[in-house]
């Protein structure tokens, strides 16, 4: 069964420190996304990403965040200025459109201190 | 605007009873597909089904069986003889028909099953 796969799997960093959590899609997916699941709390939509551009965003991903695909294997999602209420679980996934089915990554808890 | 309600925040049972989870949900979408994930303690998310709006049939895997009511807006979860290894957060889950499986997902807040040796 192929995997997304993310680093790092846990971080914790100070607040106002930049971040960055990688993900590999699987290969051959051309859809990305990135999701955040706060503790306790649902699973919130971050951002979509085909042709290596963003396609949708959510309101929580302001200016702070950004994608990029540098590349051609690794989808990373880049948090400038962290605050606390970043502290989340960050999930990557992807998409085979082919056999309409998301893969959903393990996840890279990161706590802002 | 869309949205998953998940009226149950936790549930506990003991071993080898049946549980139903809960899950009702909003669109003005007539063609939408449903989803049902676990969330077991180390976090990942576990696809379980996918249902489109146009196949109203009850569907049963194993232990696990569905029931989706188009006309109460519900998409149903229920263990039959659940184990203690069924224990996790259940989150149901929206998305638009159109594009299939690219569109983003709509969660509800999840429901945390606890069952009891």
């Amino acid at each position: 069964e192929p995997e997304v796969t993310q680093t790092p799997s846990h971080q914790v960093t100070q607040m106002g420190q930049e971040v960055i959590l990688r993900c590999v899609p699987i290969s051959n997916h051309l859809y990305f996304y990135w999701y955040r699941q706060i503790l306790g709390q649902k699973v919130e939509f971050l951002v979509s990403f085909y042709n290596n551009e963003i396609s949708e965003k959510s309101e929580i991903f302001d200016d702070q965040f950004s994608v990029e695909r540098p590349d051609g294997s690794n989808f990373t999602l880049k948090i400038r200025s962290t605050k606390l209420e970043d502290s989340a679980m960050y999930l990557c996934a992807s998409v085979d459109p082919k056999r309409n089915t998301i893969y959903f990554g393990e996840g890279s808890w990161l706590t802002v201190v | 605007a869309q949205k998953v309600t998940q009226a149950q925040t936790e549930i506990s049972v003991v071993e080898k009873e049946d549980v139903t989870l809960d899950c009702v949900y909003e669109t003005r979408d007539t063609t939408y597909y449903l989803f049902w994930y676990k969330q077991p303690p180390s976090g990942e998310l576990v696809f379980l089904i996918r249902r489109n709006s146009f196949d109203e049939q009850n569907e049963i895997s194993g232990r696990y069986s569905w029931n989706f009511q188009k006309s109460t807006s519900s998409f149903n979860f229920t263990i039959t003889a659940s184990q203690v290894v069924d224990s996790a957060v259940y989150f149901c889950a929206l998305s638009d028909y159109t594009g299939g499986a690219t569109n983003k997902l709509i969660f509800g807040t999840g429901t945390l099953l606890a069952v009891q040796p």
